[in-house]
């Protein structure tokens, strides 16, 4: 399978600061990047779709000016969240399609957790 | 709205044995594919298996193997010869098309695999 790294794994920040999340496809160009959230126990939830050279899609209720997406090369993609506040601490999880057909298989990221104080 | 139902929040099997987990969904998608992804205690997404919905054929990767009833929106995934390192979250996901054209997944919420030795 392909690889997804995710840098850091671990982040934790004061309440009001802005923390920067990369995920990085390592063996093929995605031009197409996710971001969701997990909360213990629960499934995964897409944040936002996140376009090489154009600007990210978000689902409904995801805050735009909160979560920022960069998305500025075919294999780095960036979520910033500004202003992080407590509620803000989840499991952070990109993943990355190879781009073609439909149904490609994505491939997941090793997550990044995020506890603000 | 595409929706994935996983209707065991818990399942457990003996080592060596045989469990299926359970997966409905509900698409309007003519041609759509489905997945189950597994996340172990280190919350890393991992593939196990992936289905074309236009194929009749079963998939299996050895083994894991699917019951795919196209009619009645089932995706049950069987897993033989179960080992400890099986034991898991396993996240049923089907594929849906926005209206941007952008392809995104659906996850239902998860069947927590406990494999007793």
């Amino acid at each position: 399978g392909a690889v997804v790294s995710q840098h850091p794994s671990w982040v934790i920040c004061k309440s009001g600061t802005s923390v920067k999340i990369e995920c990085r496809s390592l063996d093929f160009q995605a031009t197409t990047m996710f971001w969701y959230r997990q909360f213990p126990k629960q499934s995964l939830m897409l944040m936002a779709t996140s376009n090489e050279g154009s600007k990210a899609t978000y689902e409904q209720g995801v805050e735009k000016d909160k979560f920022l997406i960069n998305h500025a090369s075919l294999t780095l993609s960036t979520l910033t969240v500004t202003s992080a506040h407590p509620e803000d601490s989840s499991f952070y999880i990109c993943s990355a399609r190879r781009p073609g057909r439909p149904g490609g298989t994505q491939y997941f990221g090793p997550g990044t957790r995020l506890l603000v104080l | 709205a595409q929706t994935v139902t996983q209707s065991q929040p818990e399942m457990s099997v003996q080592e060596a044995e045989t469990v299926t987990l359970s997966c409905t969904y509900d698409t309007s998608e003519s041609d759509y594919y489905l997945f189950w992804y597994k996340q172990p205690p280190s919350r890393q997404m991992i593939l196990v298996i992936r289905q074309e919905a236009y194929k009749q054929q079963n998939a299996t990767e050895n083994r894991f193997s699917v019951n795919f009833q196209k009619a009645a929106k089932s995706f049950s995934l069987k897993i033989s010869d179960s080992q400890l390192g099986d034991a898991a979250m396993y996240f049923c996901a089907s594929s849906r098309f926005s209206q941007g054209g952008s392809e995104k997944l659906v996850f239902g919420k998860g069947t927590k695999l406990t494999v007793n030795p």
